[in-house]
């Protein structure tokens, strides 16, 4: 069964503190795997996409990086607006679909 | 704002009663979906729309649930003698980038 575990649960930077996210997962193919940030009631925004094992993608303070069985999303001196819940989600091949499988997320808080 | 708006953005309804929600994705994206998300938790693919075929069911989806995509445009989800297990965000997406507002269902 194909699935996404994100650690840790929640983490609290200092402002400028830098940072890693992971997030593991278990899919029978990759299609592509994706970070999202999501503000408390609001939908998630979308990051970024990665496609292949080595694969690395970059915004602003933000750079994902992807092997055959994790995902990184690294923070690079945080501010304050960085604060969100940060998702991962995979999407696997097969199917008729091409629906997201999510993990639970990574609750950031980023203190001035 | 990705483009995608869900209406109403909040609902408080009682258990027993029906309520629906539309979604109004950007209008050249033809794949749609509908998710649910509860607190704490990620959002959970509940269907999908190709134009206006729907394509995909989650076992999520009992028979209370039904979507549909009249001439592939906008979506609507009805929840039909809503359960307070039903209290979530129901969240449409236009394709993987653009995710609507969602909508949070509450019963009381």
């Amino acid at each position: 069964e194909d699935q996404v575990t994100q650690s840790p649960e929640a983490l609290r930077l200092q402002e400028g503190e830098s940072s890693s996210l992971n997030c593991s997962y278990t899919v029978s193919g990759l299609r592509g795997l994706f970070w999202y940030r999501q503000d408390p009631g609001k939908g998630p925004e979308f990051l970024f996409t990665l496609y292949s094992a080595g694969e690395e993608k970059e915004k602003e303070r933000l750079k994902a990086t992807l092997t055959k069985k994790e995902s990184f999303l690294h923070i690079t001196a945080p501010k304050p607006e960085d604060s969100a819940t940060y998702l991962c989600a995979v999407q696997a091949f097969g199917g008729a679909t091409n629906k997201l499988i999510f993990g639970t997320g990574t609750l950031l808080a980023v203190q001035p | 704002d990705t483009g995608v708006s869900q209406n109403p953005r909040h609902k408080i309804t009682k258990r027993g009663q029906n309520v629906t929600f539309r979604c109004d994705p950007i209008s050249e994206h033809n794949r749609l979906y509908w998710y649910r998300q509860t607190l704490g938790q990620g959002p959970e693919f509940l269907t999908y729309f190709q134009n206006e075929a729907q394509l995909e069911k989650s076992r999520l989806l009992s028979d209370r649930f039904s979507a549909e995509r009249p001439k592939g445009s906008f979506s609507t989800l009805e929840i039909q003698r809503t359960e307070q297990g039903d209290s979530a965000m129901y969240l449409c997406a236009n394709n993987e980038q653009f995710f609507g507002p969602g909508t949070r269902l509450t019963v009381l």
